[in-house]
């Protein structure tokens, strides 16, 4: 079975610190994927990966960046956390070839005050 | 217009009943195309792939109308556990997925 783990199930931080959400994917698998989920919006996505070292922005990239040193881990910073960043941060993997199916870790939900 | 459309439910339908959710997408050459399940604070978890050919998977079938540019899902014999939100995924970009907003489904005892 595919495993992909987020570093928190919760976290609660104050408006202009800077938030780490870590990723882990042990399936070896060449993309990676960070999506926020939001009542009414869905899963929109924010950044993904198809290397290490690699990084494409997706639908909104405004006010995160990402980091891929390893194939399996797949970071999130948020450099200024604002409270319109609270949400629910999802990571996903998939195989080679983007429209590859996609496996979820279980999320991360990010409070910000 | 949305990329990628669901309607958001809810459906309450009793144990036993037939139902069927649609999800239209707006790229005529999207060529992947994906049903999620999602339980309340949980993640999404695959529940099928969507074949040209239509596929079927127990209680569960999945149909593509290309010419309409919609994909269905239709569950028959619902059961309790049924109860869930079910996402559409099309891949428009052919690098990128997009996901429907999702659709309730709660099964009634």
């Amino acid at each position: 079975d595919v495993k992909v783990t987020q570093s928190s199930r919760y976290l609660v931080k104050r408006t202009g610190e800077k938030v780490f959400l870590e990723c882990v994917q042990d399936m070896d698998h060449e993309n990676m994927f960070w999506y926020r989920q939001d009542p009414g919006l869905g899963l929109r996505l924010i950044y993904f990966s198809y290397d290490v070292k690699m990084k494409e922005k997706g639908d909104i990239p405004e006010g995160y960046s990402v980091s891929r040193e390893k194939k399996e881990r797949f970071s999130l910073i948020l450099e200024s956390a604002s409270t319109n960043q609270t949400s629910m941060y999802l990571c996903a993997s998939s195989l080679s070839g983007l429209a590859e199916t996609q496996y979820f870790g279980p999320g991360t939900r990010l409070l910000v005050l | 217009r949305k990329e990628v459309e669901q309607d958001p439910g809810p459906f309450n339908v009793p144990e036993g009943a037939t139902v069927a959710f649609n999800c239209t997408y707006s790229n005529s050459a999207s060529q992947s195309f994906f049903w999620y399940r999602q339980d309340c604070r949980k993640e999404p978890k695959l529940l099928m792939s969507v074949y040209s050919s239509g596929n079927e998977d127990g209680r569960f079938t999945a149909q593509l109308n290309r010419a309409s540019q919609y994909i269905s899902l239709l569950i028959r014999d619902s059961k309790l556990s049924d109860s869930a939100t079910y996402l559409c995924a099309v891949d428009l970009t052919g690098n990128q997925f997009y996901f429907g907003t999702g659709t309730s489904l709660t099964v009634i005892p």
